[in-house]
C-alpha cells in the first residue's frame, strides 16, 4: 500500500515548456486534489476532482489543466510554464466523507527558468 | 470569506510545551485538523477534532477548540527536536460537497 505517489520528484523547465505532473493513489479514494505550496502562503488549491469523471477549479487554476484519468490517477498539466509557477506541488486524496482527512503525496519540486 | 490564520514561527526549548494557535472565520466548520509537514515531505494528519467538541487529547498532543472565538490550538507536551516541522491548521466545511481550507503553516523550531 503505497498511499499517494507523485512523479517526478524534481523538474526544471524553461519558460514556455509544457509538462504533466502525475499522481496516483491506491486507497480507493473518491476525491483527489492538486495544491501548490509557496513560502508564507501555505497550501493553495489548484484543482480538485470530487469523484471519477468530475473536475473543478480551486483557488488558483489559471495556467493549469487537469485530467482524472480513472479513480486512481489525477494528472496536472502546465501547457506553457511561467516562472510564477515555480513551486512545490502536492497531490492529495480523500474518501470525501464528512471527516475528510486528506492524504498527501511527497510533492514535486518545480523550477521554471 | 473563508480564512484560516496562523502565526508563521514558534521557537521553544526541548522539554518545554509548545502551543500553536489558529483562528478561522467560517462558523459552518465541521472538522478542524492539525497536519504536520517534515522537511522535504508532504503533509501528514496529526489529529482532528469535531466541531462540537471542546478538547481532544492524544498522548503528547492536546487540541483545544473555542468555537465562540473560532480559535483552535495545538499543545505539544515535552517538545522534542523531532517535533521540529511546519504545522498546518485546517478546517473542513459542508458546502454541499466538502471543502477544506488550510492555514499558511507555523514553523516550529525546537532548540536543544
Amino acid at each position: 500500500n503505497a498511499g499517494v505517489t507523485q512523479t517526478p520528484k524534481f523538474q526544471v523547465l524553461k519558460t514556455g515548456q509544457s509538462m504533466t505532473l502525475q499522481c496516483a493513489q491506491d486507497m480507493n479514494h473518491n476525491s483527489m486534489y492538486w495544491y501548490r505550496q509557496d513560502p508564507g502562503m501555505g497550501l493553495r488549491l489548484i484543482y480538485y476532482s470530487a469523484s471519477e469523471g468530475t473536475t473543478d477549479k480551486g483557488e488558483v487554476p489559471n495556467g493549469y489543466n487537469v485530467s482524472r484519468l480513472n479513480k486512481r490517477e489525477f494528472s496536472l498539466r502546465l501547457e506553457s510554464a511561467a516562472p510564477s509557477q515555480t513551486s512545490v506541488y502536492f497531490c492529495a486524496s480523500s474518501e470525501a466523507s464528512r471527516q475528510e482527512t486528506q492524504y498527501f503525496g511527497p510533492g514535486t519540486r518545480l523550477l521554471v527558468l | 470569506g473563508e480564512d484560516v490564520e496562523q502565526s508563521l514561527f514558534l521557537s521553544v526549548r526541548e522539554g518545554d510545551s509548545s502551543v500553536i494557535n489558529c483562528t478561522y472565520t467560517d462558523s459552518s466548520s465541521t472538522y478542524l485538523y492539525w497536519y504536520k509537514q517534515e522537511p522535504g515531505a508532504g503533509l501528514q494528519l496529526l489529529t482532528y477534532i469535531f466541531s462540537n467538541m471542546d478538547m481532544k487529547q492524544d498522548q503528547r498532543l492536546t487540541v483545544l477548540l473555542n468555537k465562540k472565538d473560532k480559535h483552535l490550538s495545538l499543545r505539544i507536551a515535552d517538545t522534542q527536536t523531532g517535533d521540529s516541522a511546519i504545522y498546518f491548521c485546517a478546517e473542513s466545511m459542508d458546502t454541499g460537497g466538502f471543502k477544506t481550507i488550510f492555514g499558511a503553516g507555523t514553523r516550529l523550531f525546537v532548540k536543544a
